[in-house]
């Protein structure tokens, strides 16, 4: 059984590039979470999805910000035009639709640096 | 608004002794659970334990138990007899669910434990 997979681990990004993050869950499980996480702080959730369809976005996804998860497998996070303040942690979680707790298994996360 | 508070930045704890990582939370929905992650510095989130909002008794899972005072908003993590690999960031976090179903995880800034040998 695997886990949670991220690919790259670490991005080195100039600003202005675009990136993309991408992430392989748990295989059973139909929900995914993306997370942000800064030095210093706790993860901040970006956006859900159930299967294919996003459910929810965060006020802290700008219109930069796009993430999919077509046929409700693996999901990528994409950023366009990079700034410096994107320089994060990205987490991304998968967890079962049933279950009485529900828990979240993360990932390794993808540390993006933009310079 | 749904909240967690994590007081202690930075502990300490000697080899083979337990400690206890404080949290509390806030929240007016009567259903939520609580979990605990440690992560090390790998960067992976790792689940330790869940306490949910109905459950009558404290959860444990091995050298994890949770100190769970609903009146109190209180979810402390104890660590039994603590061992070198437990130094890391602890992390605890609640989850809500929302109309949309959800169930994602409001986090704490996390504490730092350090075991000395």
């Amino acid at each position: 059984d695997t886990g949670v997979s991220q690919n790259p681990r670490h991005k080195i990004t100039k600003r202005g590039q675009n990136v993309t993050f991408r992430c392989d869950p748990i295989s059973e499980h139909n929900r995914l979470y993306w997370y942000r996480q800064t030095l210093g702080q706790g993860p901040e959730f970006l956006t859900y999805f159930q299967n294919e369809a996003q459910l929810e976005k965060s006020r802290l996804l700008s219109d930069r910000f796009s993430a999919e998860r077509p046929k409700g497998s693996f999901s990528t996070l994409e950023i366009q035009r990079t700034e410096q303040g994107d320089s994060a942690m990205y987490l991304c979680a998968s967890s079962p639709i049933q279950g009485p707790s529900y828990e979240q298994y993360f990932g390794p996360g993808t540390r993006l640096t933009v310079t | 608004a749904q909240k967690i508070t994590q007081t202690q930045p930075g502990m300490f704890v000697q080899e083979k002794e337990a400690v206890t990582l404080d949290c509390t939370y806030d929240t007016s929905d009567p259903s939520y659970g609580l979990f605990w992650y440690k992560q090390p510095s790998s960067g992976e989130m790792i689940f330790l334990i869940y306490q949910g909002s109905y459950d009558q008794q404290n959860a444990t899972e091995g050298r994890y138990s949770l100190n769970f005072q609903k009146a109190r908003k209180s979810a402390n993590l104890v660590i039994s007899a603590s061992q070198l690999g437990d130094s890391a960031m602890y992390f605890c976090a609640m989850r809500e669910v929302n109309a949309g179903n959800n169930r994602k995880l409001i986090w704490g800034l996390g504490t730092s434990l350090a075991v000395n040998p």
